[in-house]
């Protein structure tokens, strides 16, 4: 399988507690977003990632938001002390930097806390 | 403000009829236009990307189409089936920034 990766499909947390969620972009994409989705709306951006550099943070991101890419590769998302708001589907897509290349999303983490 | 907007939200049509959805984007400077259909539950899946000089593009029984200059776009279903249905997602690319904008989506719904 070539295409995004992410792990796991789905997450039930108790309120307050951390989670972290991973994605494996395709391997010789060298871009890496994070996005987040709720019922019923379009995915919206939290954060990118060229090679191993996080260039941009949406401000949706908040303190408690965390984002890793140490080598150029896959990425982890953790959420410490989960709010109910935090519930959602965590979107990962990958890209090339070549112009006009379109995104290639991942299955996505659907998150609920409880 | 780059706003991205879909109509209709959502649509019920039988099985075999043809469907257009719209997109109406504010993106500027505009780079590309994508097309994304998702399954609930499931991570978009791209359908067409059309950049300022195209003007359509096909994907099998999807027919995209763009007009830059009113910053409008259309997908077109041909013979609708039943795995068709799904959210169908515009999403529109800023030159030179590197996040997308998203529609909020249509929600189609092909009944037998």
């Amino acid at each position: 399988d070539t295409g995004v990766s992410q792990d796991p499909r789905h997450k039930i947390t108790k309120r307050g507690q951390n989670v972290t969620f991973r994605c494996d972009p395709i391997s010789e994409h060298n871009r890496l977003y994070w996005y987040r989705q709720t019922l019923g709306q379009g995915p919206e951006f939290l954060t990118y990632f060229q090679n191993e550099a996080q260039l941009e943070k949406s401000r949706l991101l908040s303190d408690r938001f965390s984002a890793e890419r140490p080598k150029g590769s896959f990425s982890t998302l953790e959420i410490q002390r989960t709010e109910q708001g935090d519930s959602a589907m965590y979107l990962c897509a990958s890209s090339t930097w070549a112009p006009g290349t379109g995104y290639t999303f991942g299955s996505g983490t659907r998150l609920t806390v409880v | 403000k780059n706003q991205v907007e879909q109509s209709p939200q959502s649509l019920i049509i039988l099985e075999g009829k043809n469907c257009t959805l719209q997109c109406n984007y504010t993106v500027s400077p505009f780079s590309n236009l994508r097309w994304y259909k998702q399954d609930t539950g499931r991570g978009p899946v791209s359908l067409t990307i059309m950049t300022f000089s195209e003007n359509t593009k096909s994907n099998g029984r999807y027919t995209a189409t763009l007009d830059a200059d009113t910053k409008q776009s259309s997908l077109h279903i041909t013979a609708s089936q039943l795995s068709d249905s799904a959210s169908y997602i515009c999403v529109v690319s800023e030159t030179g920034a590197n996040n997308l904008f998203f529609g909020t989506g249509t929600r189609l719904t092909v009944i037998p």
